[in-house]
């Protein structure tokens, strides 16, 4: 069963543009949100993360939203550029185990 | 993501023999996570381990497949007698402890390929 489900498999967005990733979860026990980004033959960097005491965390271009009642998690990236074309997975964290989204591919075009 | 260290990079067996990957942790992390990922598919949980002690091992499967994280020297998860659907992305990361502690960071992967 896939607690962490990121729908759309990839996006593409104009660079100098807002990106938009969305992620959505199941478990209600969930308390912490991260963020992270994959280059091919790479593996994931950790980009952001929110707890769910917070409905927004903001780091320069990249602001992280958390909707409990919706159970919905979304990262903003703007402005968008061409080096952050990567894969972005969310996860989501109750006490030991960090689950995984499926990821989604987004390609900044120049 | 230097700080985490696995290899080898990439592995290459037939079928039937034993596949070792390892895993040494950034510096001050005491606690270990597997995952691998399958072609198309996200990351998958397989086990988490702190020093000499597996904490959870609920999505490693139950044959063939086990890990350890010894007081002294890299984690190591062992596959034995490897079939081709273990041919896949291996990825550890670590943490300073368990979730909001801080955010897991990960290894490069061990690209696994069975002939």
């Amino acid at each position: 069963d896939q607690q962490v489900k990121q729908n759309s498999p990839s996006l593409s967005v104009q660079e100098g543009r807002i990106s938009i990733l969305n992620c959505d979860y199941t478990n209600s026990m969930f308390d912490y949100f991260l963020w992270y980004k994959k280059y091919p033959a790479e593996g994931p960097t950790f980009l952001i993360s929110i707890s769910s005491i917070k409905d927004k965390n903001e780091d320069g271009r990249f602001t992280v939203f958390l909707n409990k009642s919706a159970k919905h998690l979304s990262l903003h990236i703007v402005p968008s550029q061409p080096g952050d074309s990567a894969v972005y997975f969310c996860a989501a964290s109750a006490g030991n185990q960090f689950y995984f989204g499926t990821g989604t591919s987004l390609t900044v075009i120049p | 993501n230097a700080g985490v260290m696995q290899n080898p990079r990439h592995l290459v067996r037939r079928r039937g023999q034993e596949a070792r990957l390892r895993c040494s942790p950034m510096k001050g992390h005491s606690h270990v996570y597997w995952y691998r990922q399958l072609p198309e598919e996200g990351l998958k949980f397989m086990v988490y381990l702190q020093k000499e002690n597996i904490i959870d091992e609920s999505g490693m499967p139950k044959e063939r497949f086990s890990a350890e994280f010894p007081k002294e020297g890299p984690s190591i998860l062992r596959i034995q007698q490897v079939v081709r659907g273990d041919s896949a992305a291996y990825f550890c990361a670590s943490s300073p402890g368990v979730g909001g502690d801080g955010p897991q960071h990960f290894g490069d992967g061990t690209r696994l390929s069975i002939l």
